[in-house]
């Protein structure tokens, strides 16, 4: 069985500090790793994802996030948070063809 | 390119009333799903298609819940009769065939029974 934890229901950080918000996965085989961004009233909108080779993985919008295999974690973050960074953020995982499974999601609010 | 489009985008029913959204996925996108967000939760899987066969429908509720996609292209989820319990936004998405492809999720349909 798959299953995805966000362990924080909310982080809160000062516009131009440092976030990260946190993903931790138990995924049999190889992991296929997603970073989504919901804003009131909207869909889900794709920031990055982990497949294969570097750890590091840039995306969307100046964020970033590491696999970290042997911690089974796939941590969001970005230097220098924006008060339009506020959202509502989903890890999710797959393996193969398979649909997303959704860790319960975490509130991220920048304060100016 | 246009993105996943979805109606209607808001739907007010009475319970035991039923009611049907439409999904047009991303033009060329072999497999589409449809997920149910229940408020404060992450996104769960009802169906998956791959063009117009069901490659899993393990977690839809099949008594009141039933899905179609004609033709390999758009789709339709119904409820039929609908519970208090299915008040939560139904979200599409469609994604390329093959391993990894990234899901591309389309604006959804809140649904609110009373």
């Amino acid at each position: 069985a798959q299953s995805v934890a966000q362990p924080e229901d909310q982080v809160n950080v000062a516009e131009g500090n440092p976030l990260t918000v946190k993903c931790t996965y138990s995924v049999s085989g190889n992991p296929y790793l997603f970073w989504y961004v919901q804003y009131p009233n909207r869909g889900l909108q794709f920031l990055l994802k982990y497949i294969t080779g570097d750890n590091l993985v840039k995306g969307s919008y100046g964020f970033e996030a590491e696999f970290n295999k042997s911690q089974t974690s796939f941590h969001l973050k970005k230097p220098s948070a924006l008060v339009s960074d506020s959202a509502l953020y989903f890890c999710a995982g797959r393996t193969g063809r398979r649909a997303l499974t959704f860790g319960s999601g975490t509130r991220l609010q920048v304060q100016p | 390119e246009a993105g996943v489009a979805q109606s209607p985008r808001y739907k007010i029913i009475e319970k035991r009333q039923s009611v049907a959204f439409w999904c047009n996925p991303i033009s060329g996108h072999a497999t589409l799903y449809w997920y149910q967000q229940i408020l404060g939760q992450g996104p769960k899987l009802l169906i998956q298609f791959q063009n117009n066969g069901v490659v899993d429908d393990s977690q839809l509720p099949k008594d009141r819940f039933s899905a179609e996609r004609l033709k390999g292209v758009d789709s339709t989820l119904k409820i039929q009769p609908a519970k208090l319990e299915d008040s939560a936004v139904y979200l599409c998405a469609s994604s390329p065939q093959g391993a990894g492809e990234t899901q591309y999720f389309g604006p959804g349909t809140r649904l609110l029974v009373l």
